[in-house]
């Protein structure tokens, strides 16, 4: 089956421990992303990749890292989490070689609390 | 910067039609996306367009693009009690360039 999956789906952690959520999919797919959802805000891109080694800030990357050693893995690591990174965070892939991201797979999200 | 914005909530009733507007200010963008997200669940995505295209046509689901009011729409006829969900509007210049979101319209269907 087709997925990209998330680890942890839920997380609760104090202000300056490092954290690491992991992203992993099934499908081949050279791109993935990061964003994470705020009510009233929508979704916003934090990072993305478009295959191994290959990364770029989206619209709110402070705060964080992310690391593409392999085409299947794309974790985010938040070196000193903060009380504003408390969000949902989704993880995308997709293989899209008309441009469209006609495929674009969403994990199911991780739900972290920063105290 | 780049900005898509939603109607925050909109409410119809069952096997009525139901239009969510998206606005968006990047002229450049060349593909315009709708998402649907359930309660607790990821983002799906529903259908996409083309920025030299009027209209597109998916079943239920019409999409209408007027490109000089950077005004995009989804039609969703005959509307299900499963079509509840927030509907995102999104915008892209295309291969794998960042997508930006709108705020999300929350619809609500009524039996």
């Amino acid at each position: 089956e087709a997925q990209v999956t998330q680890n942890p789906r839920y997380l609760i952690t104090v202000t300056g421990k490092k954290l690491t959520v992991t992203c992993s999919q099934n499908m081949n797919h050279e791109y993935m992303s990061w964003y994470r959802q705020d009510p009233g805000l929508g979704l916003r891109q934090i990072y993305y990749s478009m295959n191994v080694e290959v990364t770029d800030k989206g619209d709110v990357p402070e705060g964080y890292k992310v690391s593409r050693k392999e085409k299947r893995n794309f974790p985010l690591i938040l070196e000193s989490p903060s009380p504003n990174q408390t969000s949902l965070y989704f993880c995308a892939s997709s293989s899209s070689r008309t441009g469209a991201q006609e495929t674009q797979y969403f994990g199911p999200g991780t739900r972290l609390l920063v105290l | 910067g780049e900005d898509v914005e939603q109607s925050l909530f909109l409410s119809v009733r069952e096997g009525d039609s139901s239009v969510i507007n998206c606005t968006y200010t990047d002229s450049s963008s060349t593909y315009l996306y709708w998402y649907k997200q359930e309660p607790g669940a990821g983002l799906q995505l529903l259908t996409y367009i083309f920025s030299n295209m009027d209209m597109k046509q998916d079943q239920r689901l019409t999409v209408l693009l007027n490109k000089k009011d950077k005004h995009l729409s989804l039609r969703i006829a005959d509307t299900q009690t499963g079509d509840s969900a927030i509907y995102f509007c999104a915008e892209s210049m295309g291969g794998y360039q960042k997508v930006t979101f709108g705020t999300g319209t929350k619809l609500q269907v009524i039996p």
